[in-house]
This record gives C-alpha cells, structure tokens and sequence, in this order.
C-alpha cells in the first residue's frame, strides 16, 4: 500500500534554511514529486516540482536520491510568512492513476522571530 | 492566480439530505479534481475527472458521485449527506495528471 509520509511539524526562526523530508514508499519510475504550500483558509499553492536529484526556483530547492522513495524540500532563509502547512504530492506505481494521487498529510512550519 | 471558483463556499446542511458543490474554470484544463481536507488527514482525493463524462474514483470515494458535462464545470454530490461528510472540499484542476494542480478556494461543509 502507498503511503506518502511527511513530519507533523517543524519550527524554525527567521533567516534559517528548512529542510522537510517526505517518503513515498512506491512512487512510480516516471513520476514527478511535487510539493505545495497551504495558509489557513487558502487552498494549496505549488512550490516546486521535481523528477530526481535536484531542483531549484526562486522560492525553494527540491533533493530527490537516486532511488526516489523520499523527498526534501528545502526553503533558504525563511521568514515569518513561511508560516505554513506544506505537502509533499507523491502516489503508487501500481494501481490505477488516482493511485498516484496521494498526498502526505502536511508538514505544520512555525516560524519564530 | 488560477480561474477557479468553488460554489456555495459554506454550506450548513442536515444528515440525509442531498448536496451538490460546484467547480467552476476558466482555464479550460482537462483534469479536475475533488479533494476532502480533514485534520491528520491532508488531503485525500474523492474523485477526479480527466475529460467531459470521464471519471474516476478516488482514495476516498464511498457516499459521493460526481459528474462533468462540460470542460468548465465539475459537480461532487453527496446523496445522503452524514456527519462523517463534514470537512473542507477542494477542487483542483490541471493540464495533466500529477501535473501543477491549481486549487479552488474551498468550500466548507457542515452536516448536522
């Protein structure tokens, strides 16, 4: 069974890098890994998307080892508005499609002055 | 920001009763998507839709159906509503599947 596995919370303070860790257990070869963002009573924003080793856009990087089964992402520098739940994206390589579509169960960041 | 709008944004309804929460884009996108967003839970996928008339269940798809008649609007129906249906509902869309998806603001839903 897939299971998409991501830390409860975190908590950091400004100006520190950020890293959270997701597992997905059995992602499929070709899949992308994606990870979102989410403020209260907002629906999720995308960060980043990645397929292996590394990605980077002007808001975080994204790590993904060679053999794909986890994830981190990487938010440089953080300030207060950081302050978010993030989700990692990952799924099944086995199943149906809507098998690839699960997402962790969210990453609370606190971010401290 | 995405063209997406989720219709009614709250709703306070009782067991038994029939709901029906729209999806509205203006994106023309071919995948929706309708999430439930409870707490410990994340998001869980209930049902998606790759296409007019093209659907298929999600992770958690039991007491919900869902229909799409045109690219722009995507339906999730709760035919007997029960308390265990209270949450947050998300819809989504995207190019492809596992693509960027784009998130609606939410509809909160209470059933008593």
């Amino acid at each position: 069974l897939a299971k998409t596995t991501q830390p409860i919370s975190m908590d950091s303070y400004e100006g520190q890098e950020v890293n959270i860790t997701c597992s997905h257990n059995n992602i499929a070869t070709n899949d992308y890994i994606t990870w979102y963002q989410q403020f209260p009573s907002q629906g999720p924003r995308f960060i980043i998307q990645g397929y292996k080793t590394k990605v980077t856009n002007e808001v975080a990087s994204l790590f993904i080892p060679a053999d794909r089964k986890s994830s981190t992402l990487s938010l440089p520098r953080v300030s207060l508005s950081d302050t978010a739940v993030y989700y990692c994206l990952g799924g099944s390589g086995e199943g149906s499609s809507a098998s690839k579509i699960i997402f962790g169960s969210g990453t609370r960041l606190s971010i401290r002055p | 920001d995405a063209g997406i709008t989720q219709s009614p944004r709250h709703k306070v309804t009782e067991t038994g009763t029939p709901v029906t929460l729209r999806c509205h884009q203006t994106e023309n996108h071919r995948y929706m998507y309708w999430y439930r967003q409870d707490p410990g839970h994340g998001l869980r996928l209930i049902h998606y839709s790759y296409g007019v008339k093209d659907t298929d269940k999600g992770e958690v798809s039991d007491g919900y159906s869902v229909s799409r008649s045109k690219t722009e609007d995507f339906l999730l129906t709760l035919e007997s509503a029960t308390s265990s249906q209270t949450s947050v509902y998300f819809c989504a869309i995207s190019e492809l599947l596992l693509e960027t998806q784009y998130f609606g603001p939410g509809t909160r839903l209470l059933v008593l």
